[in-house]
């Protein structure tokens, strides 16, 4: 799997859209990215992923730049809520045996949303 | 919204102790996993389970640690004899097989373990 590169750590203020950024340059062709969100010692919770084109859901939007080799994690309306630790993954998509499905926690960015 | 559970949210155990730590993943859900996350570090993943058996395993799932599926609900992950290295939150997680794709981990909210 492509190695990530994000900011240790990022501030928002309340209400305000958050912009996480990560670097997957050595992404390969069937590699989706994954963001995952880990509050405070809870279990990691799934957010959204894509392959190329943007994607949003409830949560949050997805931009993955043409060429694929970074992409930015958006939350809108960020809330104190949103504190926590925000990792990007990049993997293949699922494989039905032999495994490879496992999920590969980086170091993360730590954001704190403050008043 | 269905979700992971385990149990117990807290386990103390004497170092040379046997622990089972369960899980209950979600229902429709095929494949299963187990993560750990000592104090302050990374996530890491320790095993994946589909079909009765595992599907991969890393180079912290040695042989005093083993994986069940007991019934058509539990999951369990056993360590035959905790060191104190083994202290750490352990996360299940269970994802659905959506074929060609994606799929999302679903984890619970971990069983912290201390071994004394």
């Amino acid at each position: 799997d492509a190695k990530t590169t994000q900011p240790p750590s990022m501030d928002c203020a309340e209400g305000r859209a958050a912009n996480l950024p990560c670097n997957h340059s050595t992404i390969s062709g069937n590699e989706y990215v994954y963001w995952y969100r880990q509050i405070h010692s809870q279990g990691p919770q799934y957010i959204i992923h894509g392959l190329k084109n943007n994607e949003t859901n409830e949560m949050a939007s997805l931009i993955i730049t043409e060429d694929r080799k970074s992409s930015t994690l958006i939350l809108p309306h960020a809330t104190l809520r949103d504190t926590a630790v925000y990792y990007c993954i990049v993997r293949v998509a699922v494989r039905i045996t032999g495994g490879g499905n496992k999920l590969t926690f980086g170091t993360g960015t730590q954001l704190k949303v403050e008043l | 919204e269905p979700e992971v559970t385990q149990t117990p949210s807290h386990q103390v155990t004497q170092m040379g102790q046997e622990v089972i730590l369960r899980c209950v993943p979600i229902s429709n859900h095929l494949y299963f996993y187990w993560y750990r996350q000592i104090l302050g570090q990374k996530v890491e993943f320790l095993v994946s389970f589909y079909n009765n058996e595992i599907s991969e395993k890393s180079e912290i799932f040695d042989d005093q640690f083993s994986v069940e599926r007991p019934d058509g609900s539990n999951f369990t992950l056993k360590i035959r004899s905790t060191k104190l290295e083994d202290s750490a939150m352990y996360f299940c997680a269970s994802s659905r097989l959506a074929g060609v794709g994606y799929n999302e981990q679903f984890f619970g909210p971990g069983t912290r373990l201390t071994v004394l």
